[in-house]
């Protein structure tokens, strides 16, 4: 079966300071893997998605970044974290094609000080 | 463009009552529709999915959702509310042309009283 794993589970950081946060998923080859953010417990916003090594789309432009450097780990970094960033991130996974639904990690809860 | 509305932010249920979760959409072609189910600091639960066929559609943990084509609404059910219930719904509606995206509603919390 598949799991997907991300760590940290929570972090707090600094105003300024760098961010990665990782993410990766088990069981399964060549899976799309998302990024979300969620604030204060509602609506989610797609950050990036990516369909294979490398290849990275950016859906709201803002001072994260994503990478994949192999097939099933997905990051998500800052150079400089602002107040704004503060949520909850949520990376996910599925299958490609347009029946399938995506499976989602538990969550790194970051609040930047 | 497509999109997805859940018009409740809350809905309060007391237990052992029918519950209903509200959604509607709107796609240009056939809609492929999703339904979510997220407790307090957890990932996304998938809990079912229509892409074609029945219009009554069964998932996980006792819910079905039933799809109208003709209201394009995709709401979500179940016979009998559990405390347990409680938490924040999503419901979610795949981008046309865009086999990678999921587009979702802000999410409906239910409050399921004892």
């Amino acid at each position: 079966s598949q799991t997907i794993h991300q760590w940290p589970a929570t972090l707090v950081q600094p105003v300024g300071s760098p961010l990665s946060l990782e993410c990766t998923v088990e069981g399964t080859s060549n899976p799309n893997l998302y990024w979300y953010r969620q604030a204060a417990g509602r609506g989610l916003q797609l950050l990036f998605y990516s369909v294979g090594i490398g290849q990275i789309s950016s859906e709201v432009p803002q001072n994260l970044s994503a990478s994949r450097p192999q097939d099933r780990q997905f990051i998500l970094s800052s150079k400089k974290l602002l107040l704004s960033d503060s949520g909850f991130y949520l990376c996910a996974w599925s299958k490609g094609g347009r029946y399938n639904e995506q499976f989602f990690g538990p969550g790194t809860r970051l609040t930047v000080l | 463009a497509q999109s997805v509305a859940q018009p409740e932010d809350q809905v309060n249920v007391a237990e052992g009552n029918p519950l209903t979760v509200k959604c509607t959409y709107s796609v240009s072609g056939n809609p492929y529709l999703f339904w979510y189910v997220q407790y307090p600091n957890r990932g996304l639960q998938f809990l079912l999915k229509y892409i074609t066929g029945d219009n009554l559609v069964k998932g996980s943990y006792g819910f079905e959702a039933e799809f109208n084509k003709s209201q394009t609404s995709f709401h979500l059910k179940k016979p009998s509310a559990l405390v347990s219930d409680s938490a924040l719904y999503f419901c979610a509606v795949r981008e046309m042309n865009r086999d990678d995206k999921i587009i979702f509603g802000k999410g409906t919390r239910l409050h399921i009283l004892p």
